[in-house]
């Protein structure tokens, strides 16, 4: 059973625009969401995490949202860079074990 | 301290065959993780130890694989007899027991079974 679903599998957006990357999830139990950046032949990559006591968390340009409420967080991206090009992966766990259940992962392509 | 590191990178073997995966986590890191990625999908937990002990496997850990974490250093994943299926990019991941917020990946280990 997938805990964690990320609907949209490829998102292009314009160099300096926004990106905006979706997940939604069924486990209310989870504690930590995250999102990793993963570039090919290459691990993922931590990038920002979120409590579940929080609604928002900001580290430069990236923010994530959570709304516990639809089960649902977003990633925005701001200004969006070609060096963002990569596949973003949508994660959560508990707190008892800290195991993480990924999403299926959003290909971002920023176009100059 | 360079980070986890995986060994050996890719591996290609033939159907019926046992490879043997292996592990540097990050050190003092008590929490390693690993994880099966196929195709288009997400990562998804095989198995975690806390210092040597295993404390999880998950369904998808059939009885062909074996992880150990001797010493609660380096890791192993064994995987025996290989089929087509088990082809997949294999991750390890560790975490600091205090701080669990975050885990840091290895590069993966990419396993074709021919």
């Amino acid at each position: 059973d997938q805990q964690v679903k990320q609907n949209s599998p490829s998102l292009s957006v314009q160099e300096g625009r926004i990106s905006i990357l979706n997940c939604d999830y069924t486990n209310s139990m989870f504690d930590y969401f995250l999102w990793y950046k993963k570039y090919p032949a290459e691990g993922p990559t931590f990038l920002i995490s979120i409590s579940s006591i929080k609604d928002k968390n900001e580290d430069g340009r990236f923010t994530v949202f959570l709304n516990k409420s639809a089960k649902h967080l977003s990633l925005h991206i701001v200004p969006s860079q070609p060096g963002d090009s990569a596949v973003y992966f949508c994660a959560a766990y508990t707190s008892n074990d800290y195991k993480l259940s990924f999403g299926a992962g959003t290909t971002v392509t920023v176009r100059a | 301290d360079t980070g986890v590191s995986q060994d050996p990178r890719h591996k290609i073997t033939k159907r019926g065959q046992n490879v043997t995966f292996r592990c540097d986590p990050i050190s003092e890191h008590n929490r390693l993780y690993w994880y099966r990625q196929t195709l288009g999908q997400g990562p998804e937990f095989l198995t975690y130890f806390q210092n040597e002990a295993q404390l999880e496997k998950s369904r998808l850990l059939s009885d062909r694989f074996s992880a150990e974490r001797p010493k609660g250093s380096f890791s192993t994943l064994e995987i025996q007899r290989t089929e087509q299926g088990d082809s997949a990019m294999y991750l390890c991941a560790s975490t600091p027991n205090t701080i669990p917020l975050e885990q840091y990946f290895g590069p993966g280990t990419r396993l074709t079974v021919t």
